[in-house]
């Protein structure tokens, strides 16, 4: 059964990088035909899509962050990432990574990342 | 791209059944049978309860259903319990390859 965990810094500075990493047990990360995405929720908000990784690499990102963010993977570790630059107050939120593309499940826990100085 | 409508709240009593709307165009919603249900009880992850319309995967109560007409995706759910208390949103895939969220439903059971 596979499993997700997301990782990374709880604070970041305004104007800086938001780096996150989601492990993948119970599964392949390479295998198959998956689809690994990306959505964030501010508190009391809804969810907002960010993006998703196709396994081969190709990726497709929600035109409001395109220019800020780049979804990676890590086959060796059986992780992917998330890098969202020039973060400001408005992209503190709970970052959940997750499995699929249309049919998101599982989802990881979710980890709070509050942008402040 | 514009987040699919639903409805800020419903509410229902236990043993009744309630629907909650989505709304989108036909770029969304309209263009493919790709909209999915999700639940989110406070403080956890949203666990998906619909998905393509309308099948459920497996271990979801087939109290939960879900169809399409138009533009507009509804979620119904029978015999309401009071676990059924959660946010609910829906997704739909886009023309432009993306994913898009509605802006959640808060059932509250009475």
């Amino acid at each position: 059964q596979v499993q997700l965990q997301e990782s990374g810094p709880g604070l970041v500075k305004p104007s800086q990088t938001l780096s996150l990493m989601c492990n993948v047990s119970g599964g392949s990360i390479s295998s198959g035909s998956d689809y690994w995405s990306w959505i964030r929720q501010p508190a009391g908000k809804a969810l907002e899509w960010i993006g998703r990784m196709y396994t081969n690499g190709r990726t497709n990102y929600n035109p409001s962050l395109k220019s800020r963010v780049t979804i990676s993977v890590d086959t060796s570790k059986n992780q992917f990432s998330l890098n969202l630059s020039s973060v400001t107050a408005a992209d503190t939120a709970v970052y959940y990574c997750a499995r699929g593309s249309t049919r998101i499940d599982p989802w990881g826990q979710g980890t709070l990342v509050t942008v402040s100085s | 791209q514009s987040a699919l409508t639903q409805p800020a709240s419903v509410s229902g009593s236990p043993g009744q059944s309630i629907t909650i709307s989505c709304t989108g165009t036909s770029s969304d919603v309209g263009g493919y049978y790709s909209v999915s249900w999700y639940q989110q009880h406070p403080g956890k992850a949203p666990k998906i309860m619909i998905y393509d319309v309308s099948y459920r995967p497996s271990g979801v109560s087939n109290r939960f259903s879900g169809s399409k007409s138009g533009n507009t995706a509804s979620l119904t759910i029978s015999g309401l319990q009071a676990e059924d208390e959660a946010d609910y949103y829906c997704s739909s895939f886009t023309t432009s390859s993306t994913l898009v969220f509605g802006g959640g439903t808060k059932l509250t059971v009475l």
